[in-house]
Order: C-alpha cells, then sequence, then structure tokens
C-alpha cells in the first residue's frame, strides 16, 4: 500500500465554522506533512510531524491546528478562517523527516466563503 | 535563503520528441534534489531523484543532470507522450538541522498530438 488518503476532496466551509481535514497512511512512515498550494503555484509547507511530534510549524495562523493522532493518522483542524485561506491543502509523508521521497496525497480543496 | 526557479512557466512540446526542463537554486548547501510531476486535480507523484555526489542519474524514459558549478539542474524526458502532460517541480532540500524541502515555482508541458 503505497497511498496516502485524504478526506474530505472538497470541503466548503463559512469563517465562523470549524472542520477538519484528515490524512492517513499505512506505509509505516515516522513522518508528515502539511502543504497548502494556491493555485498555479508550488506547494508550500505548513506543519511537519515526526515520530507524531510536532517538528515544525513555518509560522502557521492559529487557526490552522494540526494534530498526530498515531503514526498513521494526520488531522489538521480549521477554525474561523479567512476566504484568503481557500486552497489544496496537500498532506504527504515520508519514511522519516527530511529523507527521501515525499508521498502526497490527492488534496483536500478548500473554500471559505 | 533558498530559491528554486525554473526559466520557463510553460513548455509546448510535439509529442515523440524529447522535453528538457531546467532549474537553477541558490544555496550551494543544497544536497538532495527531486523532480515531481503533478497532473491536475492530484497531489504531485515523484519522478526521479538525485544527490549533490552525483552529476546524472537515469530512470525510464527521464535524466536528471546536476550542475552544482552553476546550481542548475534539469529534468530530461525522452519521447514525450500525452500523458506527460503536467506541472513539474523541481525541490530542493539541505541536509542539517533543518531540511526543510522547497519546491521551484513549477514548468508547465504541454504535449502536442
Amino acid at each position: 500500500d503505497t497511498e496516502v488518503t485524504q478526506t474530505p476532496k472538497h470541503l466548503v466551509m463559512g469563517m465562523t465554522n470549524k472542520k477538519s481535514l484528515k490524512c492517513e497512511q499505512h506505509m509505516g512512515h515516522r513522518a508528515m506533512y502539511w502543504y497548502k498550494q494556491k493555485a498555479k503555484k508550488p506547494p508550500e509547507l505548513m506543519f511537519v510531524y515526526s515520530y507524531e511530534k510536532l517538528s515544525i510549524n513555518e509560522s502557521v495562523p492559529s487557526r490552522f491546528s494540526p494534530e498526530c493522532p498515531n503514526s498513521s493518522l494526520l488531522n489538521l483542524h480549521l477554525h474561523a478562517l479567512q476566504p484568503e485561506d481557500s486552497a489544496l491543502y496537500l498532506c504527504a509523508s515520508s519514511q522519516e523527516e527530511g529523507t527521501g521521497e515525499l508521498f502526497f496525497g490527492e488534496g483536500s480543496r478548500l473554500t471559505v466563503l | 535563503g533558498e530559491s528554486v526557479g525554473l526559466h520557463l512557466p510553460t513548455l509546448s512540446v510535439q509529442e515523440g520528441d524529447n522535453s528538457i526542463i531546467n532549474c537553477a537554486y541558490s544555496n550551494s548547501a543544497s544536497d538532495y534534489f527531486i523532480w515531481y510531476k503533478q497532473e491536475s486535480g492530484k497531489g504531485p507523484q515523484f519522478i526521479i531523484d538525485i544527490r549533490s555526489n552525483m552529476d546524472k542519474r537515469q530512470g525510464q524514459r527521464v535524466t536528471v543532470l546536476l550542475n552544482k558549478t552553476v546550481k542548475h539542474l534539469s529534468l530530461q524526458i525522452a519521447a514525450t507522450q500525452p500523458g506527460d502532460s503536467a506541472v513539474y517541480f523541481c525541490a530542493v532540500q539541505n541536509s542539517g538541522g533543518y531540511q526543510k524541502v522547497t519546491f521551484g515555482t513549477g514548468t508547465k508541458l504541454q504535449v502536442i498530438p
């Protein structure tokens, strides 16, 4: 199994809503990542988890709250988002942090109204 | 900091011809380089990588060339096919304590049948 699965594929939310994005991998990878990608732009790193601990936070606003319940799961909790937060949110994993290939999911497309 | 750029935002190639996508990077300490392919509506997918102790690496129909002197790498795709149409990102990683992957701006490859 070489897949990273993200749900939901599409999400529309208002600025006062609370929602969560979910990511799952069963490759035994110990590093998991959240990236944000705007249209026609490269992915931008948001968070890195290594061995279920937050390793890197790229100065992301607190309205984005990551969580790693176990080595296979990664969540991104969303609260009080702004319209400019509308983007494709990509989850990725790798065997270890900072080593080798990133395996990406297909992303969750978020629209904030 | 690291900046990674591609020379051409869009590249149109006739089916069957070879494609060359270029990428420049700025940090001479970068030691790991990866090419990703992103098809419409999907997450980036690993194509090929190369470490700084090499100057050439070949895969199936793809070759990556690294010139550390001028901080430049390229992706060559042989006998380009319609299925190669996508956005291609180079990504650069530095060894050391903060092993962030930095993505370049992307080149859109259009294959003309």
